[in-house]
């Protein structure tokens, strides 16, 4: 079955690097998802990479797929205080009518 | 500006007592989700429209149905809300499915309150 893996949470000073990870089983999973949630908000889609990719770069963000590992990341530059929280991977699968999968969400809090 | 909107952003209801839930989108996206999402946990489809065509997930409670009269709008109904049913509901578009290019856009969410 799918299951896609995120740690809880992750504490790092403004202006620093953050670096989210995700892993995930599905080998067939064609593109996957970097989403955004601040408190009390919907989700806002960050960046996605087809799985033919190793690395997409858009502005702060930096996404780096292993699928050999089966292991995603997400690298925010110079970290600041507005990129406090919840961070969620997802994968989709062909054949499956667009259903995501997500993973558990990580906590980006964000230190002066 | 935004381009899904989920009216009202907090909905308080009575234990037992209807409640309908709102989702517009200005995308003219072929695709609507309705997902739940509960505290401190990922969100979880609840079904989908596409265009027309109702799919519902397996696993999700028959006390959850949905409408959707046009491209628009889509409504999420529950008929005797519960205790448990209390969380943020998430409306999501996509131009098409199953099309992993084409991603999902969320609302902002109705956080939904059951007394």
């Amino acid at each position: 079955g799918e299951d896609v893996e995120q740690s809880l949470f992750l504490s790092v000073r403004e202006g620093d690097s953050s670096v989210i990870n995700c892993t995930y089983t599905d080998s067939s999973s064609t593109y996957l998802y970097w989403y955004k949630q601040e408190p009390g908000a919907g989700l806002q889609l960050l960046t996605y990479i087809f799985s033919n990719m190793d690395m997409k770069q858009d502005q702060r963000l930096t996404v780096l797929l292993n699928k050999k590992d089966k292991h995603l990341s997400l690298r925010i530059a110079d970290t600041q205080t507005g990129d406090s929280a919840i961070y969620f991977c997802a994968e989709s699968t062909p054949g499956t009518a667009s259903k995501l999968t997500f993973g558990t969400g990580t906590r980006l809090q964000v230190t002066l | 500006d935004a381009m899904v909107i989920q009216n009202p952003r907090y909905q308080v209801t009575q234990f037992g007592k209807p409640v309908t839930l709102s989702c517009s989108q200005t995308l003219n996206h072929n695709v609507m989700y309705w997902y739940q999402q509960k505290s401190s946990q990922a969100p979880k489809l609840l079904f989908h429209y596409y265009d027309k065509d109702f799919n519902n997930e397996a696993d999700t409670p028959d006390n959850f149905q949905s409408r959707r009269p046009n491209t628009s709008f889509c409504f999420l109904d529950i008929r005797s809300p519960g205790l448990g049913d209390a969380a943020m509901y998430l409306c999501a578009t996509s131009r098409d499915r199953g099309q992993g290019n084409q991603p999902q856009h969320f609302g902002d969410g109705t956080r939904l309150s059951i007394l």
